[in-house]
């Protein structure tokens, strides 16, 4: 069965820290591996990764595919409150198209 | 340049009434799915739809719910005879094409009394 794993579950920082969110899948038709940030409401869109080993960048985000050990990393630094959201990594493609998430970390960034 | 929009925000229902959610795509986009989401827990896939056709309902309960896509108008998922169980907020997403990325919209909040 197809699977997405994210690490850790929650984690709580300080504005200025610099975090490293993880995620591991399994995924049978593995195409893609994307990255959203849920506050309140929409899963809003970071990356979507495809080459292992190039890393996609935007602002202080960055994060990276490695499909020899079928994970990726989503670096967030100098963090700021209005980082505080949860962050949800998603494994493409399943059986016709859709993705499969992980439960996401939720991320809390203290002033 | 209207983002996913879905209908209503908030819904709530008595045990054994009907729920309709709605989920009109981003412009240009085609393809639909739709995803729940329970507390504490992932988007888990429901079904994809391609204008005028199910592509995959493999993740949505075989009884009381049902999806729709159809020419004109938006998508609905449909929730025949809720039970508490059903409460949950439903995200619809769209993309232009299959495999490709999915863009979602604000999601409905369904809570059955």
């Amino acid at each position: 069965e197809d699977k997405v794993v994210q690490s850790p579950l929650s984690l709580v920082v300080h504005e200025g820290d610099t975090v490293t969110l993880n995620c591991s899948y399994e995924v049978t038709n593995f195409r893609s591996l994307l990255w959203y940030k849920q506050e309140k409401k929409a899963p809003t869109f970071l990356f979507m990764l495809t080459s292992s080993g190039i890393e996609k960048k935007s602002g202080r985000l960055s994060s990276i595919l490695d499909k020899k050990e079928l994970s990726s990393i989503l670096n967030i630094t100098a963090t700021q409150t209005g980082d505080s959201a949860i962050y949800l990594c998603a494994g493409g493609w399943g059986s016709q198209g859709n993705l499969i998430f992980g439960k996401g970390t939720k991320l809390s960034v203290k002033p | 340049n209207a983002g996913v929009m879905q209908n209503p925000r908030h819904l709530v229902r008595r045990r054994g009434q009907e729920a309709r959610l709605r989920c009109s795509p981003m412009k240009g986009h085609s393809h639909v799915y739709w995803y729940r989401q329970l507390p504490e827990e992932g988007l888990k896939f429901m079904v994809y739809l391609q204008k005028e056709n199910i592509i995959d309902e493999s993740g949505m309960p075989k009884e009381r719910f049902s999806a729709e896509f159809p020419k004109e108008g938006p998508s609905i998922l449909r929730i025949q005879q809720v039970v508490r169980g059903d409460s949950a907020a439903y995200f619809c997403a769209s993309s232009p094409r299959r495999q490709e990325t999915q863009y979602f919209g604000p999601g409905t909040r369904l809570l059955v009394l």
